[in-house]
C-alpha cells in the first residue's frame, strides 16, 4: 500500500540542479513529507522534511504544492557524490516509523 | 555529536547457526532505536523498534528477535539462521524533538550472507 509514487530512475548532469518529483495524492493533513537518500552500501541519510511550507537546508530544497499532493526535492548543484537512491516518505506526525518504498535511483554524470 | 556504531560490517554464517548483531549509539540519551533489513535489490523493511530499555516492538513475524539491555545498545539475534535471513541489516536512532520530529539516523550496516 504505497503512499508515494516516484520515478524509478533519472539522470542528472554534474553541476546542474536535480529535481526529483514525488506524488502523494492521498496525503492527509497530519502527515509530513520526508526525504532520505541511500548511497550504495551505506545506510540511508536524512535530507529534509516539510509539512506544507517550502523548506531549505544545506543539502536541498523541498517544494510542496499548495494542495500537498506532490512535492519536489531539489539538489541545487548536483555532484557525483549525490548519486544514490532517493526515498520520498509520508509519515504521520508523532509516528516514529518510516516506510521506505523503491525510491528513485539518481545517477549524476560528469 | 551523535555517533552510531554497528558491528560486524560483514558476516558469513551457515544455515542453522546463531546470530548476534550489535548496535550502539553515542552522544544522546534515551533514543528510539530501530532495526531494518534490506534484501538484495529491495527496499528497507522495519523489523523492530524500541522506545526504551527492555521495550521492543516487532513489526513482522520472523526468525529474529531484538533486545535492548542498555539505553544506547540494541541487539539483533537469531537462534537458527535461515537462507532468507541474508541481507543488509541497518540500525537507526531518533529522538523526540519538541516539534515531535523523528528524523532517523542510520548506522553503516552489517551485510549478512547465510550460506
Amino acid at each position: 500500500d504505497a503512499k508515494t509514487t516516484q520515478p524509478t530512475s533519472m539522470d542528472c548532469a554534474e553541476g546542474r540542479a536535480a529535481n526529483l518529483p514525488c506524488n502523494h495524492s492521498t496525503i492527509s493533513g497530519n502527515e509530513y513529507v520526508y526525504w532520505y537518500r541511500q548511497i550504495h552500501s551505506q545506510g540511508p541519510q536524512y535530507i529534509i522534511h516539510g509539512l506544507k511550507n517550502n523548506e531549505t537546508n544545506e543539502m536541498a530544497s523541498l517544494i510542496i504544492t499548495e494542495d500537498r499532493k506532490s512535492s519536489t526535492l531539489i539538489l541545487p548543484h548536483a555532484t557525483l557524490r549525490d548519486t544514490a537512491v532517493y526515498y520520498c516518505i509520508v509519515r504521520v506526525i508523532g509516528d516514529y516509523k518510516l516506510s521506505f518504498g523503491a525510491g528513485t535511483t539518481v545517477t549524476v554524470r560528469a | 555529536s551523535q555517533t552510531i556504531h554497528q558491528w560486524p560490517a560483514t558476516l558469513v554464517q551457515p544455515v542453522g547457526s546463531p546470530l548476534s548483531l550489535e548496535c550502539t549509539v553515542e552522544g544522546t540519551s534515551n533514543p528510539n532505536l530501530y532495526w531494518y533489513r534490506q534484501a538484495a535489490g529491495r527496499g528497507l523493511q522495519l523489523l523492530f523498534y524500541s522506545v526504551g530499555i527492555g521495550q521492543i516492538s516487532s513489526e513482522v513475524p520472523q526468525n529474529l528477535s531484538a533486545s535492548r539491555p542498555q539505553d544506547r545498545q540494541f541487539i539483533l539475534s537469531s537462534k537458527k539462521l535461515l537462507l532468507s535471513d541474508s541481507g543488509f541489516y541497518l540500525c537507526a536512532w531518533s529522538v523526540v524533538m519538541p516539534t515531535r520530529r523523528y528524523e532517523q539516523y542510520f548506522g553503516p550496516g552489517t551485510r549478512l550472507t547465510v550460506t
